[in-house]
């Protein structure tokens, strides 16, 4: 079985410009998580979603940030309008349940940059 | 506020020897633990856990050690191989809700 898969690897974008980043879980796996990682730091929580519904979106820095799971699998990170510091790696996880026991698998990540 | 903390930015250890990965964390709730280790330009692979009701569990070379009343875990690698040279994260989660990482520790196994 395939692990977590996130395209693209590499995103390249000018200021003010729309990205999609997009994940495909482990498949059977119902929660699945986005975080951001940004040099010299830890991955950074965004939102997680249980199926297809956003369980916690706390994370999200701010209104330009959203993502959908509509049919409870491949996940979509969408940032409107980005900004230099909007400049990381996006990791996606899936995890088989919450609770503890289930630990999160990550993909290699969508590294931004926003110029 | 940084709720999991990796105090040591990097560790070098010889081929053979223990290595010992530390984390302090601050919030009581935390109840599962996780090792992680990254390779460059690759996403964290879960190593090990370990959950609020036991104090140790081991996996092969890999062992990881929890203290509650110190809001204390520990990876121990013994013995370190050069292979094992990464950055090793750890992270935590109260209820299986949203985890939190500690800023990474970069191992150097020297051969």
């Amino acid at each position: 079985g395939a692990g977590v898969s996130q395209t693209p690897s590499n995103k390249v974008t000018e200021k003010g410009k729309y990205v999609e980043l997009r994940c495909d879980p482990i498949s059977g796996h119902t929660a699945l998580y986005w975080y951001r990682q940004s040099l010299g730091q830890g991955p950074e929580f965004l939102i997680y979603f249980q199926g297809t519904g956003a369980a916690d979106d706390s994370g999200l820095p701010n209104d330009r940030f959203f993502a959908v799971r509509p049919e409870g699998s491949v996940s979509t990170l969408k940032i409107q309008r980005t900004e230099r510091g909007d400049s990381a790696v996006y990791l996606c996880a899936s995890s088989s349940g919450t609770g503890s026991g289930s630990p999160l698998h990550f993909g290699n990540g969508t590294r931004l940059t926003v110029t | 506020d940084q709720q999991v903390k990796q105090n040591s930015p990097s560790l070098s250890v010889q081929e053979g020897r223990i290595s010992i990965l530390n984390c302090d964390y601050t919030n009581s709730m935390f109840d599962y633990f996780l090792w992680y280790k990254k390779y460059p330009a690759e996403g964290p692979t879960f190593l090990i856990s370990i959950s609020s009701i036991k104090d140790k569990n081991e996996d092969g070379r890999f062992t990881v050690f929890l203290n509650k009343s110190a809001k204390h875990l520990s990876l121990h690698i013994v013995p370190s191989q050069p292979g094992d040279s990464a950055v090793y994260f750890c992270a935590a989660s109260a209820s299986g809700n949203q985890f939190y990482f500690g800023t990474g520790t970069s191992l150097t196994v020297i051969p």
